[in-house]
């Protein structure tokens, strides 16, 4: 079963505005992770925070994670066209690991 | 170097035939997993490996097999295709610690079975 629950599904906005897509998961976990996928290519790991982390940057992304309401949100700033792409979260499970579990994903589009 | 790579990239089988993807990866990783992602959908882990020799049961493990005879090497299996398992085939790697990192994937293969 998928831990890992992305909300909006899809969204649209304008190049130049801020992107935010939330991910809701189950159990307790050791990390969450966000990935990016381009159209018919692979993921490619975009950030990973830890569960005693807040908050982590990377370059134009920003990532919060709040245990206690087991929710993490990715925040894309200034998108840009090549920012069009769907965005996964992945749970790494505190108990059992060895593997992540995704989300179904957001699919972001950047419009000029 | 490589990364990881997939063979092939795209295939069309007929209902009961057989075929095997190759995943590749250079990185020395001891953590590789086999996903399939669907229209629309995430990714489903089919099985994983974390070392040479040694494999195990995904969340949707039926119709496929895998072999990890070389660390280097992670097999996938379809012994009898199905039109359900028409889909996009990931492979990805991991380092060790636990699998609980950063993965690495392939650029997948297409396969359509009719």
């Amino acid at each position: 079963s998928q831990q890992g629950e992305e909300d909006p599904q899809a969204l649209s906005i304008q190049e130049g505005e801020n992107a935010t897509m939330n991910c809701s998961y189950k159990t307790s976990i050791n990390n969450l992770q966000w990935y990016r996928q381009n159209s018919g290519r692979g993921l490619v790991h975009l950030i990973l925070i830890r569960s005693n982390e807040r908050e982590k940057h990377s370059g134009r992304l920003r990532v919060t994670l709040d245990t206690s309401k087991k929710s993490s949100s990715l925040l894309i700033t200034a998108s840009r066209a090549a920012d069009t792409a769907s965005y996964f979260c992945a749970t790494a499970p505190f108990q059992g690991a060895q593997k992540l579990v995704f989300g179904q994903g957001t699919r972001l589009t950047i419009n000029p | 170097n490589a990364g990881v790579t997939q063979t092939p990239k795209f295939r069309v089988l007929k209902t009961g035939q057989s075929m095997t993807l190759l995943c590749a990866q250079d990185m020395n990783h001891e953590y590789m997993y086999w996903y399939r992602q669907d229209p629309g959908m995430g990714l489903r882990l089919i099985h994983y490996s974390v070392g040479e020799g040694t494999t195990a049961k995904g969340e949707v493990p039926d119709g496929y097999n895998v072999s990890r005879l070389k660390k280097q090497n992670f097999l996938l299996g379809l012994e009898s295709a199905a039109p359900s398992q028409t889909s996009v085939y990931f492979c990805a790697t991991a380092r060790g610690t636990g699998g609980w990192g950063e993965q690495f994937f392939g650029p997948g293969t297409r396969l359509t079975v009719l």
